[in-house]
């Protein structure tokens, strides 16, 4: 695709249960980066990958959240058993390589009730 | 570490007209970068400016520059000749510049308003 595709674009789920967000990046892209971005808020530094391996996973809140890019392509965010804290915008970015210019998706905005 | 501070939360200007939307930064690295961020309604964040910290020189875009003050640790950004597109939330943010390092923090960024 032309750009970052991020799916589903909403997603509402009910408190403890278990949800994934899915990333497709720019092809060719190696970089890939997920960002949370609360109401009101700038977006905040989730994990970072380089290929298929998460290079920094230092902003994941707690173990709840995982994730993974097995083909060093789509990369997919996942929340175990969610709280209503974790509704937020969640943002996806790639790059081409290392500090380059990050394009980001448009994010999954996940509301948890 | 490093953090972004936006201080003004909302500021509107005339179609046409210039604004000047203010970002300060505390770090004690010497390098690192520092960008700009449009994130219209449709929540995708766009690149607007980069500036790196050690060109002396700010940056310029077509209608969108950069006011650079490194030793008071202050980054401006200057949009001249409003256009009502460029209404939207813009976020300041900064990236270390050392090895390994990629991600980006923010300023919990400030919404402008173009008026006809």
């Amino acid at each position: 695709g032309a750009g970052v595709s991020q799916t589903p674009s909403n997603k509402v789920t009910e408190k403890g249960k278990y949800v994934e967000l899915r990333c497709d990046p720019i092809s060719g892209h190696t970089a890939l980066y997920w960002y949370r971005q609360s109401l009101g808020q700038g977006p905040e530094f989730l994990i970072y990958f380089q290929g298929t391996g998460a290079a920094d996973d230092s902003g994941l809140p707690n173990d709840r959240f995982f994730a993974v890019r097995p083909e060093g392509s789509v990369s997919t965010l996942k929340i175990q058993r969610t709280e209503r804290g974790d509704s937020a915008v969640y943002l996806c970015a790639s790059s081409p390589y290392l500090n380059t210019e990050a394009f980001f998706g448009q994010g999954t905005r996940l509301t948890v009730v | 570490a490093q953090t972004v501070t936006q201080s003004q939360p909302e500021m509107s200007v005339q179609e046409a007209e210039t604004v000047t939307l203010s970002c300060t930064y505390d770090t004690s690295e010497s390098d690192y970068y520092l960008f700009w961020y449009k994130q219209p309604p449709s929540r995708q964040m766009i690149l607007v400016i980069r500036q790196e910290a050690y060109k002396q020189q700010n940056a310029t875009e077509n209608r969108f520059s950069v006011n650079f003050q490194k030793a008071a640790k202050s980054f401006s950004l200057k949009i001249s000749d409003s256009q009502l597109g460029d209404a939207a939330m813009y976020f300041c943010a900064y990236r270390s510049a050392q090895g390994g390092s990629e991600k980006l923090v923010f300023g919990k960024g400030m919404k402008l308003t173009v008026n006809p």
